[in-house]
Parts: structure tokens; C-alpha cells; sequence
């Protein structure tokens, strides 16, 4: 079974700085995995997808990586701000037949100005 | 207007009555979804849908039905609601696609309340 784990849970940094996210995943049998965002009160926004034969996927300030033979993937946010405050999941698309996306429980990104 | 839309945003319900979560979208998509969220738990599946005539169970179905009623429309039932179905839920979409590119686009939520 595909498990999903994000780390912190939260994070707090001052505006300016750079940060990553981290998502690790117990099964490298994956098509692909994908970051989302979430603010408060709405649905979740994707950021970028990166496939299995994929190491890097890049929009704008935010790079993500892949690591599928370790179970690994960050998401760096270049130059933060406040605007960026908000949760971010992963999900990965594990492989085989049936459809299945496993989310992490995400972490709360707070940038303070 | 939202890509997809869910109906109603916010509900309050008591234990025993039928609730219905209704889904459209505007993307064209073949692929739909329905998510519920709770703290600690993350995201999990409920019900989806590859095309009108496809329907598959998700990791927790029990205690839901669903229903696709067009290619834009899926609707998401709850027969006799109790309170662990407290939740806030998510319909989405995606393309079709056999490549494993799955971008799925959310709707903005429905929260249940059952008393």
C-alpha cells in the first residue's frame, strides 16, 4: 500500500527566504507525482507535475524534483512571500491498473512579511 | 464561472437524512472524482468515474452512492448520513490520459456538517 508522508507538518519563515518541502513515498511504482496548493476554505490547486521519468519540473519560482529510486520528492520556493501562505500536498499516481493518487496530509506554509 | 462547480458549499444536516453533493464541470473532461477531507487524514477517494458508464469504489465507499449522470454531472450521495461523514468534500476532474498524466482540476468544496 502507497503511503505519503510530508515533512514538517508546518512551517513558518520570514519573507525573502527560500524554503523546501519535502514528500517522501513508500512505493517507487509511480506514474507520477504532483504538488498542489491549498488556501483556506477552497480546493486545490496543482503546481506541477512530474512524470516517473522525470528529476525536475519548473514554474516560475517554484522548482520541484524527483527522486523515485529513494521515494523522494522537495518542492523549493525561490524568494518567499506572503502570498505563498498556504498548504501544500503532494500526491503521488502510483502504477498498475486501477487509478490510484495517495495524497500526504500536507504541510502549512506561513510566510510572514 | 468555476471550471468545476460543486453544490451546495456549505451544508448542515441532521443523522438519518439523504444528502446529495452535486458536481458539474466545464473542462470537458472525461475523468471524475469525488475526495473527502479530514484534518489529520488527508485526502482520501471516494467514488470515481472514467465515463458515463464507468463507476469504481475508492478507498472508502461505504455509506455513499454516486451518480453520472452526464459527462459533466457527477453526483455524490449519502443515503442515511452520520455523523462521521463530517467532512469537507471534493469533486474533481481530469483528462483521459494512458500516459499517466493525470493534472486533476479541484472544485472549491462542499462542507457537511451532520448533527
Amino acid at each position: 500500500k502507497q503511503e505519503v508522508t510530508q515533512i514538517p507538518a508546518a512551517l513558518s519563515v520570514p519573507e525573502g527566504e527560500n524554503l523546501v518541502l519535502n514528500c517522501s513515498f513508500t512505493d517507487s511504482a509511480i506514474y507520477n507525482l504532483q504538488w498542489f496548493r491549498q488556501d483556506p476554505g477552497k480546493g486545490l490547486t496543482s503546481l506541477l507535475l512530474i512524470q516517473s521519468s522525470q528529476r525536475e519540473q519548473t514554474s516560475g519560482r517554484l522548482n520541484a524534483s524527483l527522486d523515485k529510486s529513494s521515494g523522494r520528492s522537495t518542492l523549493y520556493i525561490a524568494a518567499s512571500q506572503p502570498g505563498d501562505s498556504a498548504t501544500y500536498l503532494c500526491a503521488v499516481h502510483s502504477g498498475g491498473s486501477n487509478y490510484k493518487l495517495t495524497f500526504g496530509k500536507g504541510t502549512l506554509l506561513t510566510v510572514n512579511p | 464561472d468555476a471550471d468545476v462547480t460543486q453544490t451546495p458549499r456549505n451544508r448542515i444536516t441532521k443523522t438519518g437524512k439523504r444528502i446529495m453533493l452535486e458536481c458539474s464541470q466545464t473542462k470537458g473532461h472525461d475523468r471524475m472524482y469525488w475526495y473527502r477531507q479530514d484534518p489529520g487524514l488527508g485526502l482520501r477517494l471516494i467514488y470515481y468515474s472514467f465515463d458515463v458508464k464507468d463507476i469504481n469504489k475508492g478507498e472508502i465507499s461505504d455509506g455513499y452512492s454516486v451518480s453520472r449522470q452526464a459527462q459533466a454531472k457527477f453526483s455524490l450521495s449519502l443515503e442515511s448520513a452520520i455523523p462521521n461523514q463530517t467532512a469537507l468534500y471534493f469533486c474533481a476532474t481530469s483528462e483521459a490520459s494512458y500516459s499517466g498524466a493525470n493534472v486533476l482540476t479541484f472544485g472549491a468544496g462542499s462542507r457537511l456538517t451532520v448533527l
